[in-house]
């Protein structure tokens, strides 16, 4: 199975820092990579598929990128609302893995 | 309105048996894969089971593979989880989800409230 590991688990950020949140594949997974917000209570937001595409209605500020093993999610601004647990998770065939997640926290 | 509702959790003693609905609305219900997500609590997200549209073909995680069983009744909108066999482990918010994407790179776009599912003595 393909294994997600993401970095940091938990970032402290202030509103307006430009955040990076890093997410590896244990073998390629192509460009077959979603990204998801999630906020407590709450279910899973899409906010990115196939590694760098941005889902409709999501702001601007939150791009991807990568290929291969290693990708990125990028929030160019923070904002107040982008404080959630965001994960990563691979698509490359009839098995799904998510990463664990990364907590991004007010610093 | 585009959304998907799940029902049927519950608390149940381990061993035990529970059937999970997910009703969906405002799309095309058959035309979409869906799938099922837990999160233990406090946990990560954990993909537990797939199935096409047309129902056929199903996939499974390894943690719930003889245990769950993924079915779906089109005329209904509906996606149904049984869980048999029930372990403390099983117990989290289990997530209704649709998929989007061209087979087999499909990728959850649209997710329910969740329902809760407690195993315990």
């Amino acid at each position: 199975d393909i294994q997600m590991t993401q970095s940091p688990s938990t970032l402290s950020a202030s509103v307006g820092d430009r955040v990076t949140i890093t997410c590896r594949a244990s073998q390629s997974v192509s460009s077959w990579l979603a990204w998801y917000q999630q906020k407590p209570g709450k279910a899973p937001k899409l906010l990115i598929y196939k590694a760098s595409s941005l889902e409709s209605g999501v702001p601007s500020r939150f791009s991807g990128s990568g290929s291969g093993t290693e990708f990125t999610l990028t929030i160019s601004s923070l904002q107040p609302d982008d404080f959630a647990t965001y994960y990563c998770q691979q698509y490359n065939g009839y098995l799904w893995t998510f990463g664990q997640g990364t907590k991004v926290e007010i610093k | 309105e585009v959304q998907l509702l799940e029902s049927g959790g519950g608390l149940v003693q381990p061993g035990e048996s529970l059937r999970l609905s997910c009703a969906a609305s405002g799309f095309t219900f058959s035309t979409y894969a869906m799938g099922w997500v837990r999160q233990a609590p406090g946990e990560g997200l954990e993909w537990v089971s797939t199935l096409r549209g047309s129902g056929t073909d199903t996939y499974y995680a390894d943690s719930v593979k003889g245990r769950f069983t993924i079915s779906r009744d089109n005329s209904r909108d509906t996606l149904y989880l049984q869980l048999n066999s029930l372990r403390d482990e099983d117990t989290a918010i289990y997530y209704c989800a649709k998929y989007r994407g061209a087979a087999p790179y499909w990728y959850f776009d649209l997710w329910g409230r969740g329902t809760l599912v407690t195993v315990s003595s």
